[in-house]
């Protein structure tokens, strides 16, 4: 079993609906990133998180160290949301292991 | 422009020829970091960097060396290239640890034959 779980793997959506897509973790972490990879291929940090719910513009994040669970929300979707989105924690401190996801590809149709 | 500037962005090479992959940032960054990137797999950490001469092991470092003697620069190393190396490499700077967001290199293509 993968430490890093993400769902669903791939995600279609038609232009202004709103996109949840999950990560859970099975080990102690101290953060977890979400991640975008265009379709060129180029990776971009969204958030960081080690607690709460994060904003930033259409997108939010939400962590639940708890039930060891973060999600993020694309609200109002438009086509050029159309990427990979990665999920990837940092292991416990003393350790800078990053483990990741194998990511969700979405597609948003006009 | 703030960036971490990766060389070469393609490359095939032979079973056996040592390689240099190069990774420069210009943010005065501590944390530098390199990925591979396999379909199915997705990304996986091989080195990471906290400062100049620490280097530590990331999931899959078989095959990898590093280097960080200057700040700015951590390039990847593969002292014999085999086929299972073939990938996408990606090289990435922080601030400091994990604790805050990541700027990504574009990317290198290895191919290995």
């Amino acid at each position: 079993k993968n430490e890093v779980e993400q769902s669903p793997q791939n995600l279609t959506a038609q232009e202004g609906e709103f996109i949840t897509i999950n990560c859970s973790y099975s080990v102690g972490i101290s953060a977890l990133h979400w991640l975008q990879q265009h379709p060129g291929g180029g990776i971009v940090s969204l958030f960081m998180l080690s607690s709460g719910k994060k904003k930033h513009g259409r997108l939010i994040a939400t962590i639940n160290i708890q039930e060891k669970h973060s999600s993020l929300h694309i609200t109002a979707s438009h086509p050029r949301d159309s990427a990979v989105y990665i999920c990837a924690v940092l292991l416990r401190p003393n350790t800078d292991k990053l483990i990741f996801g194998t990511g969700t590809r979405l597609q948003v149709f006009p | 422009e703030a960036q971490v500037t990766q060389n070469p962005r393609y490359l095939i090479t032979v079973t056996g020829k040592k390689l240099t992959v190069t990774c420069s940032q210009n943010m005065n960054h501590e944390y530098m970091s390199w990925y591979r990137q396999d379909p199915g797999l997705g990304l996986r950490q091989i080195y990471y960097s906290m400062n100049v001469e620490v280097t530590d092991k990331g999931d899959v470092p078989e095959g990898y060396k590093v280097s960080r003697k200057e700040k700015r620069n951590f390039p990847l190393i593969l002292e014999s290239p085999s086929p299972n190396q073939t990938s996408l490499y990606f090289c990435a700077s922080s601030p400091w640890t994990g604790t805050y967001g990541y700027t990504f290199g574009s990317g290198t293509r290895l191919t290995v034959v």
